[in-house]
């Protein structure tokens, strides 16, 4: 059965360092996400990309992120300069279309721990 | 805003005991409720969702609108049912087709 995967399964990075977290989606969805969960905290909604283009961004996701799909199979999360808050899980998940109650299928998350 | 609240941080009970994980939400609309569920090392899966009405692994949960809930119960725990689960909430309006996602709750099933 495809999956979503994401490369690192852990990142370590000085502060101040930009990082950029993989994922590949399931190759016939459309819709991609990213979330974050600081530890011991909520799973949170970070951006929503489809047809090359940001649809939603939460709060969170302000101009030290950015996404990009570079070559139609990878769905890259970039911070440009990491704090020590960015510290959490990020997981990529991804959904063929946006209809009512359609699954998202998670990544196995990036663990990224900012030094 | 929508909100998911799950208050419970920890449950335990032992196998064979009902479960019932809870979960109410906030949302100005019709929200589309899902719980997903998370074992250990693995990644984060759906488990059900109300749409479906369907009963996976013994596990059901119904969308009580007055109440604005949306409890997992399972009649019958067993061990494998150890793990996160996370009740989540995904308005209906277009463009918002996020995941807003409660805390969790640990359900540890004693042998």
């Amino acid at each position: 059965e495809p999956e979503v995967t994401q490369t690192p399964s852990h990142q370590v990075t000085q502060m101040g360092q930009e990082v950029i977290l993989r994922c590949v989606p399931i190759s016939n969805h459309l819709y991609f996400y990213w979330y974050r969960q600081i530890l011991g905290q909520k799973v949170e909604f970070l951006v929503s990309f489809y047809n090359n283009e940001i649809s939603e961004k939460s709060e969170i996701f302000d101009d030290q992120f950015s996404v990009e799909r570079p070559d139609g199979s990878n769905f890259t999360l970039k911070i440009r300069s990491t704090k020590l808050e960015d510290s959490a899980m990020y997981f990529c998940a991804s959904i063929p279309d946006r209809g009512r109650g359609n699954e998202q299928f998670f990544g196995p998350g990036t663990r990224l721990t900012v030094l | 805003a929508q909100r998911v609240t799950q208050p419970e941080k920890l449950l335990s009970v032992f196998k064979g005991a009902p479960v019932e994980l809870k979960c109410n939400y906030s949302y100005s609309g019709s929200p589309e409720l899902f719980w997903y569920v998370q074992y250990s090392r693995q990644r984060l899966q759906l488990l059900l969702r109300h749409i479906s009405r369907e009963s996976i692994k013994g596990f059901t949960a119904d969308l009580n609108k007055g109440e604005t809930s949306f409890h997992l119960k399972k009649p019958f725990a067993q061990e494998e049912d150890s793990a996160m689960y996370y009740c989540a909430l995904s308005g209906t309006a277009a463009g918002s087709y996020q995941l807003t996602f409660g805390k969790g709750t640990k359900l540890s099933v004693i042998p």
